[in-house]
């Protein structure tokens, strides 16, 4: 079936260097789409952003993300972390079938002063 | 503005005990799903409906059954809880399939003890 996989579990950084947090996926389903969701804490996840075209870059709020299809990958980026980017980051796929998101586990991202 | 409306946001009940949680969303999408949130954050989809009609059903155990009136709600009972159901029970609405952005509501929070 669907799987994403996150590696990192935690990334901390410092505010002001960049982000880049880890997406590979395995699905058979020839065109997925792809998403990064965000769930800051005492909240509920909400949409960052999403992808469906292979080597298109996609940007939202300063963060962007490409995905690659070649190397089955949708990982997220910035340039500059900011304190308020600490949150749990979740990438998902929707692949075969349509109506299944399945999600990986999670990188909690904590950028301190 | 919240559109995915959640009761209870809390629940703490006893092994052994039924319980049922509401989902009921105002965005006029067709596809709602549950999800549970365990302890560690893991988010996985149990069930997805859409038009009121069962499309996905997760390997959950029996004991959990979902319930749609309608394609703006969609509740979850639960007979004779484990421990092991303690968690963070999400409801989310997507506008047709996972194809689109979900739009979680705030969770209820399930303690069993």
């Amino acid at each position: 079936g669907d799987s994403v996989t996150q590696t990192e579990g935690l990334v901390t950084l410092t505010e002001g260097l960049p982000v880049m947090l880890n997406c590979t996926y395995q699905t058979i389903y020839s065109n997925p789409f792809l998403f990064w969701y965000v769930q800051h804490l005492n909240e509920s996840p909400r949409l960052l952003l999403k992808s469906f075209t292979d080597n298109k870059r996609t940007e939202h709020q300063g963060f962007h993300a490409t995905l690659h299809k070649s190397s089955s990958s949708f990982h997220l980026q910035k340039s500059s972390a900011q304190l308020s980017d600490s949150a749990l980051y979740y990438c998902a796929l929707s692949g075969t079938g349509g109506y299944k998101v399945v999600f990986g586990s999670g990188t909690r991202l904590l950028v301190s002063p | 503005e919240t559109a995915v409306f959640q009761t209870p946001n809390y629940h703490v009940t006893q092994v052994g005990n039924e319980v049922s949680f509401n989902c009921k969303q105002t965005l006029g999408h067709d596809t709602m799903y549950w999800y549970k949130q365990d302890s560690k954050k893991l988010l996985k989809i149990m069930f997805s409906y859409n038009n009121k009609q069962l499309i996905v059903n997760e390997t959950v155990p029996r004991r959990f059954s979902p319930q749609s009136s309608d394609k703006a709600h969609l509740n979850l009972r639960i007979k004779s809880v484990e421990p092991e159901d303690s968690a963070v029970y999400l409801c989310a609405s997507s506008l047709t399939g996972g194809l689109y952005e979900q739009y979680f509501g705030p969770g209820t929070r399930l303690t069993v003890l």
